[in-house]
């Protein structure tokens, strides 16, 4: 395995479910991102991890809850969604948090559903 | 107002054609101006990135930033169907870790 990677990359859940989304960089990367992108809106930071620290939780409510075990695992753990949570959940990695040339790489995305 | 506004489109040229694609920003303090590009079922990868104003070109891309008018442009050259994607304009403040994303234009460059 190369770069980012996200499992699973489809989810379909009710607002009464627990799910996990898992994400898994290959890069040695210090810093890894938690980002929403809904329809035609820019893409909304939620969680910012560096060195296994949080150092960003952007007013996201509390049924997101992030993990980071390691350098290498984020974890999203959703209880008790919304139709409106309803989007494509993308993964992030950087060098460190102040990376240059600030790039970060994306994983492919978990799309997830709410019933 | 939005940090950054970007027309989600979507724009729809032959191929061939010039391309241009803008963001407009609010903020000031942005230095860092980036630009991905998004393949449909695939995460967002950098494609350019440019500090502060100036021109950068690389192949048939070229990235503008005009600072006094908050204003930045990604030019595509003899646009090809495999340029067809979801374009997404970024900015950072120096010393931030925080990366501002407009909403991405969709483009889609026609055999």
């Amino acid at each position: 395995e190369t770069g980012v990677t996200q499992t699973p990359r489809h989810l379909v859940m009710g607002m009464t479910n627990k799910k996990s989304l898992k994400c898994e960089q290959h890069l040695g990367h210090n810093a890894m991102y938690w980002y929403k992108q809904s329809a035609k809106k820019p893409l909304e930071l939620m969680f910012v991890y560096s060195l296994e620290e949080r150092v960003e939780n952007n007013s996201v409510p509390s049924r997101f809850s992030p993990e980071c075990p390691n350098s290498s695992h984020l974890f999203l753990h959703l209880h008790t969604l919304q139709p409106e949570d309803s989007a494509l959940y993308l993964c992030a990695s950087s060098q460190d948090l102040q990376p240059r040339p600030y790039e970060q790489y994306f994983g492919p995305g978990t799309r997830l559903t709410v019933t | 107002q939005k940090e950054v506004e970007q027309d989600p489109g979507p724009l729809s040229v032959p191929e061939g054609a010039i391309v241009s694609l803008n963001c407009t920003y609010s903020n000031s303090a942005f230095q860092y101006f980036m630009w991905y590009r998004q393949y449909s079922r695939k995460g967002p990868e950098l494609l350019m990135y440019t500090y502060s104003s100036g021109n950068k070109e690389d192949g048939r891309f070229t990235a503008q930033v005009d600072k006094s008018s908050k204003y930045i442009s990604l030019f595509i050259r003899d646009s090809q169907p495999s340029d067809s994607a979801t374009y997404l304009c970024a900015m950072r403040e120096t010393g931030g870790f925080k990366t501002i994303f407009g909403a991405g234009t969709r483009l889609f460059v026609k055999a």
